[in-house]
């Protein structure tokens, strides 16, 4: 079974460019989350989808992100225009069920780097 | 609101000897608590969880943790290091004010040495 799997690993942009994240989650999973991790800091959650629809995008810092998951498969996260404090690590994970102490399969990650 | 704390950046244990990697947490409500690995340019990977079943929990790859509520503490150990261990080690807690968020410490980096 693929896991949860992201692309690019790796992407460096300037101040004011767009940048599109993409998670591809395990197949059959409805719960697809975003998380990210800023440099020196703890890991945050951004949002959390059910299929098509956001559940809770309590975490999004701002309205330069938008997230969307058409069709309920995968997902993009897209930042416009990308900021310096935007740089760090965006982790996607996703499950079968959501709820109080269900696992979440993490992808490794999409580092972003913004000069 | 609940938060984690990990109370060591970096371990660095010989091979062969014990892992202790701390984790306190608070929870206003019962928390599920997690500790998840992450390699090097790998996901991060459940290692184990408790969910209010036994307090001792057994994980992968000869790691354990306890549930100590009257210490708000989970701390992650293993009795003997391998030189595969060496990793980033996340305690993470959810709960019923986080819904399905989870809620990361920063993060113990384990080195070990041979």
């Amino acid at each position: 079974e693929a896991g949860v799997t992201q692309f690019p690993s790796h992407s460096v942009i300037e101040k004011g460019q767009t940048v599109t994240l993409r998670c591809d989650p395990i197949s059959g999973h409805d719960n697809l989350y975003w998380y990210r991790r800023v440099m020196g800091k703890e890991i945050k959650f951004l949002l959390h989808f059910v299929k098509e629809s956001k559940q809770d995008e309590s975490g999004m810092p701002n309205n330069r992100f938008l997230a969307e998951r058409t069709g309920g498969t995968y997902s993009t996260l897209k930042v416009q225009p990308a900021e310096l404090e935007d740089s760090g690590v965006y982790f996607c994970a996703s499950s079968q069920l959501a709820g109080l102490g269900y696992e979440q399969y993490f992808g490794p990650g999409t580092r972003l780097t913004v000069t | 609101a609940q938060s984690v704390t990990q109370l060591d950046s970096h371990v660095s244990v010989s091979e062969g000897t014990p892992v202790l990697l701390r984790c306190n947490y608070s929870s206003s409500y019962s928390p599920s608590l997690f500790w998840y690995v992450q390699h090097p340019n790998k996901g991060l990977q459940l290692l184990l969880k408790y969910t209010s079943a036994a307090t001792l929990v057994k994980g992968i790859n000869g790691f354990e943790a306890e549930f100590k509520k009257s210490e708000t503490s989970f701390h992650l150990t293993k009795p003997s290091a391998h030189m595969s261990d060496a990793a980033e080690y996340f305690c993470v807690v959810s709960d019923l004010y986080s819904g399905y968020a989870l809620n990361f410490g920063k993060g113990t980096s384990l080195l070990v040495t041979p």
